[in-house]
């Protein structure tokens, strides 16, 4: 079981519309947060990067929440545009003697016009 | 000016060959990273440089090596190519393991 799920696998909306993508974690001892965007035959784009006493970050369009308890944080995208079509991934860093991180399957986001 | 850049962008290549993919940043970061992302889009690291030093190896098998000539230079030379390396190969910078990556464009690896 990989330990950073998100879901949906994949979503569709219509240009305008928000959207609201998941993601739960098992990491621990915890170090930080991160949501890339990867467009399609492209490097993943670092949007958020959240420490464990950050609750939210914004970067223009995108808010990332973040709730440690829980182990969930979540990327919202307010006023879609078809750019916004990509695949968006959740990234969890851990610290245990060395340096983990681990990578999401990503939410692939389909923006209709 | 790009940030990470990668060369090839495409490689196509037969099994039993050794190749080598290239990776440069202009960022002046300490830490370089390679990874693999698989046809299921999972991205998987594989490789981590600071300081010339090998801190992570994600259990790569050994015909992966990593070189790194200088702080700018991350490059990633795979021996005795197998099908199952076919995949889509990103290299990454940071100023340290705690910061944002930045991702090179990738490079294709087709192995026939």
């Amino acid at each position: 079981k990989n330990q950073v799920e998100q879901s949906p696998q994949s979503l569709i909306i219509l240009e305008g519309k928000n959207c609201t993508l998941q993601c739960n974690y098992t990491v621990s001892p915890f170090s930080n947060l991160r949501w890339y965007k990867q467009d399609t035959g492209r490097g993943p784009v670092s949007l958020t990067i959240m420490t464990f006493s950050e609750n939210t970050k914004s970067n223009g369009r995108y808010t990332a929440t973040l709730d440690a308890d829980t182990k969930q944080s979540s990327l919202h995208i307010t006023a879609s545009q078809l750019s916004d079509s990509a695949s968006y991934i959740c990234v969890v860093s851990e610290i245990t003697g060395g340096f983990k991180t681990i990578f999401g399957a990503g939410t692939r986001l389909f923006v209709k016009a | 000016d790009t940030a990470v850049s990668q060369t090839p962008k495409y490689l196509v290549t037969q099994m039993g060959n050794d190749k080598s993919i290239k990776c440069e940043q202009n960022l002046g970061h300490d830490t370089m990273y390679w990874y693999k992302q698989d046809s299921k889009k999972f991205l998987k690291i594989m490789f981590s440089y600071n300081n010339k030093e090998l801190i992570i190896n994600e259990t790569v098998p050994n015909r992966f090596s990593p070189k790194s000539p200088d702080k700018a230079h991350l490059n990633l030379h795979i021996n005795s190519l197998e099908l199952g390396d076919s995949a889509v190969y990103f290299c990454a910078s940071s100023q340290d393991q705690q910061r944002r990556q930045y991702f090179g464009p990738g490079t294709r690896l087709t192995v026939t």
